[in-house]
């Protein structure tokens, strides 16, 4: 079955320190993974996906296939990235599983 | 771009009856709409995905006649809880995709629901 798991239900670091929220995922076809953040009274939006390979807000996150792993990092964290994390996985296109399966999410709560 | 709306945001009802809730698609046609599922400091867990103008796929473990989505146009689906009971009060997401994949959705801001 697909299952994605984040340890932390709560990660509390301190700004300027690097962040780095765990994902790991099961799944035995090809995924696609995502990284969804929901600010405080905001809805939830997609941050970013390993197909693009793109950094937003400072934030990375690489797919390691090998640890079936796509941890978020940020070297240098900032009062406003305080939010709730969900990591997501789906299959590739062209699969037939085309569907979200949602982590239960990491709290990120960055003090001044 | 792509903003999805939800009404409404809260509803109280009482034990037996209905409620309707609706996911619209602003300014973007949605081939594809996801309704999800949020229990207090749990996942999202995906109820059914429609496809508009076909039926809903419901997941595992959802009932088709209790949860009734209807997926009419490409800018409006609704999710009817039917009979509703303590038991479904809950925080209700939907999601909108521009196409039939799950690669790009947007999300709307929920409804809370509560049954008394």
């Amino acid at each position: 079955a697909q299952r994605v798991t984040q340890p932390e239900k709560l990660l509390s670091v301190f700004k300027g320190a690097p962040v780095e929220l765990k994902c790991n995922y099961s799944y035995s076809g090809s995924p696609e993974l995502f990284w969804y953040v929901q600010y405080s009274r905001q809805r939830l939006q997609l941050l970013l996906r390993h197909i693009s390979r793109e950094s937003i807000k400072g934030f990375t996150a690489d797919l390691n296939k090998g640890e079936t792993s796509f941890h978020l990092k940020k070297p240098f964290a900032q009062e406003e990235d305080s939010a709730m994390y969900y990591c997501a996985l789906s299959g590739a296109r062209g699969t037939g599983f085309q569907k979200l399966v949602f982590g239960t999410g990491t709290r990120l709560l960055v003090s001044p | 771009g792509a903003v999805v709306s939800q009404h409404p945001s809260r509803v109280i009802c009482k034990s037996g009856t209905s409620v309707k809730i609706e996911c619209r698609s602003l300014d973007f046609q949605a081939t594809t709409m996801f309704w999800y599922r949020q229990f207090p400091k749990k996942s999202l867990m995906l109820m059914a995905t429609s496809n508009e103008g076909s039926k809903a796929t419901y997941e595992q473990g959802v009932e088709k006649d209790k949860f009734l989505i209807n997926h009419a146009s490409l800018t409006l689906s609704t999710l009817t809880v039917t009979s509703a009971h303590p038991e479904d009060s809950s925080f209700y997401i939907c999601s909108a995709g521009r196409d039939r994949g799950v690669h790009e959705q947007f999300f709307g801001p929920g409804t809370r629901l509560t049954v008394l």
